[in-house]
């Protein structure tokens, strides 16, 4: 099993430009997620989806959109790239647990190094 | 969701037992306690999940109170491979409860020197 994969691991965009995150993972897992995690900041979540077709915002989505049209796939768009988004973006996904037998355990992909000059 | 606090860094010599403490005060009934690892360049990693009393796996303790207002992640005898970041959520994310998934802070930097 590949776990979860992200790729690109690194971008550079100019300001104003558009790009897609790909995530994947191979674990049949319901949930996948979006984080991002800036210089000696913990992780923030983007957006989130708990299901294949549905998507739903997290703590920063602002300038972010992503689709779940595969199970397997979770996609983050950047429409018009601005500085403020360079950041080190990571993909988990998790399968969901029964109610009071634990929360979610997350897989984190490697992560994707993104730069916008 | 529940708000919590660790310490943001804690150095310790190679050997030595590491506890980092998380409060959590306003944790609810239906609320478990998950610590993450983050080396560096690297995207968080599951160490351990407790509900209530002590948790042990072959990576670490998680030891509850009762009151279950904080909790501790021990990790015995600590390498220079241990330096990392350590994340404290709190949370059930059942997707029937309406909660948003568990929330990251800014964890605890731990340095470990030889």
């Amino acid at each position: 099993n590949a776990g979860v994969t992200q790729t690109p691991k690194f971008r550079v965009l100019k300001t104003g430009q558009s790009m897609t995150l790909l995530c994947a993972q191979d674990m049949n897992h319901e949930y996948m997620y979006w984080y991002r995690q800036d210089p000696g900041m913990g992780l923030r979540l983007i957006h989130y989806s708990v299901g294949e077709g549905t998507t739903a915002k997290g703590e920063v989505p602002d300038g972010y959109n992503v689709s779940r049209l595969k199970k397997q796939n979770f996609l983050l768009g950047l429409e018009s790239a601005a500085p403020s988004q360079t950041s080190v973006y990571f993909c988990a996904s998790s399968y969901q647990r029964d109610r009071g037998s634990g929360a979610n355990v997350l897989t984190f992909g490697a992560g994707s190094r993104l730069t916008v000059l | 969701l529940a708000k919590t606090t660790q310490p943001i860094s804690m150095d310790s010599y190679e050997g030595q037992e590491v506890n980092i403490t998380c409060s959590h005060n306003n944790i609810a009934t239906n609320d478990y306690i998950t610590w993450y690892q983050q080396f560096p360049s690297q995207g968080p990693r599951f160490i351990i999940q407790g509900y209530k009393t002590k948790v042990t796996n072959e990576v670490a303790s998680l030891f509850i109170p009762a009151d279950r207002k904080s909790s501790t992640l021990s990790l015995p005898r600590v390498s220079l491979s241990d330096t990392a970041v350590y994340y404290c959520l709190v949370g059930d994310q059942a997707v029937d409860s309406g909660n948003t998934p568990l929330v990251f802070g800014k964890g605890t930097r731990l340095s470990v020197i030889a």
